[in-house]
């Protein structure tokens, strides 16, 4: 099956704690993103990467941090400089690296820090 | 004025209805136009494209107005399972990819 995963659905952590949020996509797609959602919101970019080795900052990059050494994933870092880090993160891949074609999301992370 | 904009709603309408969504975006050099579908709580799923012809899928009518900047979505005859929040996508110029905050419908039986 192809898709994109995340894991964990559910994650807690306490205040001060750099928390890592994984996606892993089996589609090949060169582009992946990272955003954010908060209750009643819509969604607002953090970061993204066209290709491999490379990657962008969006629009809410702070306090936020990104790797893509390999394709198929694209990990997301929350430090404790985020200052309000509770929200639902949503990853998205697409096939191409103008970032010109539909997106696929994985399930999302609920993150609670407390 | 917002890169993207969509009316927020709720849209109450009953079962068999047709509804309309609008969504203006600001960057005469956007390239690309999507409409997602997002359930409460999950995630965004992709329902079509937008293209300069306009385009149909069943129900679903997508169009795309270059001259006044928007797309829109028609929804015929509704059903119960229609009830999301859609949220119009607008990809390429200088803004990347840029989602509208979604337009809530809820129908009623």
């Amino acid at each position: 099956d192809g898709g994109i995963t995340q894991s964990p659905k559910y994650l807690f952590r306490k205040e001060g704690q750099n928390v890592t949020l994984s996606c892993e996509q089996n589609l090949n797609h060169d582009a992946m993103y990272w955003y954010r959602q908060d209750p009643g919101q819509g969604l607002r970019l953090i970061y993204y990467s066209q290709i491999v080795n490379d990657f962008q900052k969006g629009d809410i990059a702070e306090g936020y941090s990104v790797s893509r050494e390999k394709k198929e994933s694209f990990p997301l870092t929350v430090t404790s400089a985020q200052k309000n880090p509770t929200a639902f993160y949503l990853c998205a891949s697409s096939s191409d690296r103008l970032l010109l074609s539909e997106q696929y999301f994985g399930p999302g992370t609920r993150l609670t820090v407390t | 004025r917002k890169e993207v904009e969509q009316d927020p709603g709720p849209f109450n309408v009953p079962e068999g209805a047709t509804v309309a969504f609008n969504c203006t975006y600001s960057n005469s050099a956007s390239q690309s136009f999507f409409w997602y579908r997002q359930d409460c709580r999950k995630e965004p799923k992709l329902l079509m494209s937008v293209y300069s012809s306009g385009n149909e899928d069943g129900r679903f009518t997508a169009q795309l107005n270059r001259a006044s900047q928007y797309i829109s979505l028609l929804i015929r005859d509704s059903k119960l399972s229609d009830s999301a929040t859609y949220l119009c996508v607008v990809a390429g110029g200088y803004q990347k990819v840029t989602f509208g905050t979604g337009t809530k419908l809820q129908v009623i039986p």
